[in-house]
This record gives C-alpha cells, sequence and structure tokens, in this order.
C-alpha cells in the first residue's frame, strides 16, 4: 500500500539558517504530494503541493520538487524565522484511490531560535 | 468563508462510553474525511462521506462509524472508549478531488 516516510526529528535550526525535511514515498501510479503544516494547537494548513512529477511547489518561501526517479519530495527553505517553529507533515494522494484519501508521513518537529 | 469547523474542541470520556464529534464542512464541499492523529503521529483515515454514504474506510474497527447529513456536515461515532481512542480527531472536507481543507480537530481523551 501506500507510505509515505519522512526524515525524523525534531529538528532545531538558528534563524536565517536553510532548511530541508527529507520525504520519500511508495504509491500505486502517480500520486499527488503536499506538505501540510500544523501549528501548536491546530489542525492541518496546505503549505504546497506538486501534481506531477517535475513539478516544483512554492509557498511563503518554501520549496519542494516532485521527484519520480527518486520518489521524493523534500521540502527546502532557504532562511527560516521563528515564526516557521511548526510540525511538517509530508502525504500524498494516489490516483487510484477515491479523492480525499491521503497518506501522511510522521511528521518532523521544527524549532528555529533565534 | 467560515472554513472546516468542528465541535466540540476538547473531550473527556471514560472507557466503554461512546462519543459523537461533529464537522461543518468548507462552503461549497461536498466531501467529509475523518483522520485519527496520535500524539507524535501523522494524521491516519478513518473514513469518508459523500452524497451521504461512506464511499471508502480505512483500517478502522466497527466502532467508528459516521453519518453524513443533506447539508453535507457530518458526525463521527466512537463506541465501546477504550484508551487508545485518545487522539486528535481531524475533519477534512473537498469538492471531490484531492485537495482536502482540515479543521482544527476536536481533542478526545478517554480515561
Amino acid at each position: 500500500g501506500d507510505s509515505v516516510t519522512q526524515m525524523e526529528g525534531p529538528v532545531t535550526l538558528s534563524e536565517e539558517a536553510f532548511l530541508t525535511i527529507n520525504c520519500t514515498y511508495t504509491a500505486t501510479g502517480y500520486p499527488s504530494l503536499f506538505w501540510y503544516v500544523q501549528y501548536p494547537g491546530e489542525g492541518l494548513q496546505l503549505l504546497l503541493k506538486a501534481t506531477k512529477a517535475d513539478d516544483k511547489g512554492s509557498n511563503k518561501g518554501f520549496e519542494a520538487t516532485y521527484r519520480k526517479e527518486t520518489t521524493s519530495f523534500h521540502l527546502e527553505k532557504g532562511s527560516v524565522q521563528v515564526s516557521d517553529s511548526a510540525v511538517y507533515f509530508c502525504a500524498l494522494h494516489s490516483a487510484y484511490t477515491n479523492a480525499g484519501k491521503s497518506t501522511f508521513g510522521d511528521g518532523t518537529t521544527l524549532t528555529v531560535k533565534p | 468563508d467560515a472554513g472546516v469547523t468542528q465541535s466540540p474542541t476538547h473531550l473527556i470520556k471514560t472507557r466503554g462510553q461512546q462519543v459523537t464529534l461533529r464537522c461543518s464542512p468548507k462552503s461549497g464541499h461536498d466531501t467529509v474525511s475523518w483522520y485519527q492523529q496520535a500524539l507524535g503521529q501523522g494524521p491516519q483515515f478513518i473514513f469518508q462521506y459523500y452524497e451521504e454514504e461512506e464511499r471508502q474506510r480505512g483500517n478502522f474497527p466497527d466502532r467508528f462509524s459516521g453519518h453524513q447529513f443533506p447539508n453535507y456536515s457530518s458526525e463521527l461515532n466512537v463506541n465501546a472508549l477504550l484508551l487508545g481512542d485518545s487522539a486528535l480527531y481531524l475533519c477534512a472536507s473537498s469538492t471531490d478531488s484531492y485537495e482536502q481543507y482540515f479543521g482544527p480537530g476536536t481533542r478526545l481523551t478517554v480515561t
């Protein structure tokens, strides 16, 4: 079945440092890929998405490129801020399942120190 | 636009009891999915409702059941609660596409 593997956390960075959170996946066919962010006590917010190979999703300075050859969707940001501290989830939606069912990784907790 | 809303925010129940959680989808959305998020883990798919019927189900026992109303709102019911049912329950709505909008969740604690 479908699965998503994220790099284990927690990740602690200083403000303005470069961020990479690794994500790899296993799925049938060609899934759509997502990054969600969850702030303390809140639900999930969609951060960015990519629907086909070589697509780059971007939002709020975050980027991720859909790499079919390596089945990866790593999240990057050039200069993190304290306000980026949150839990980040990589997820996929397989084209062979009904709409709405997503498979999530276990999340990576990011803490950015001033 | 109100977005996805869930109630209650927090809930404390005793083992063996039953609980009902509620979700109102984002305006214009007709599909509702429920997820269970245990502490320190990613959300796990419970089931999805479309046109008032359960369309797809994850690997959860029959103690978990749901309902969708004509206005597209939805309920999640859990019977015979176990300590392991303690989690954040997330509702997500969509328009039969892959892009879901999540609510803030209901934190259920079973003692």
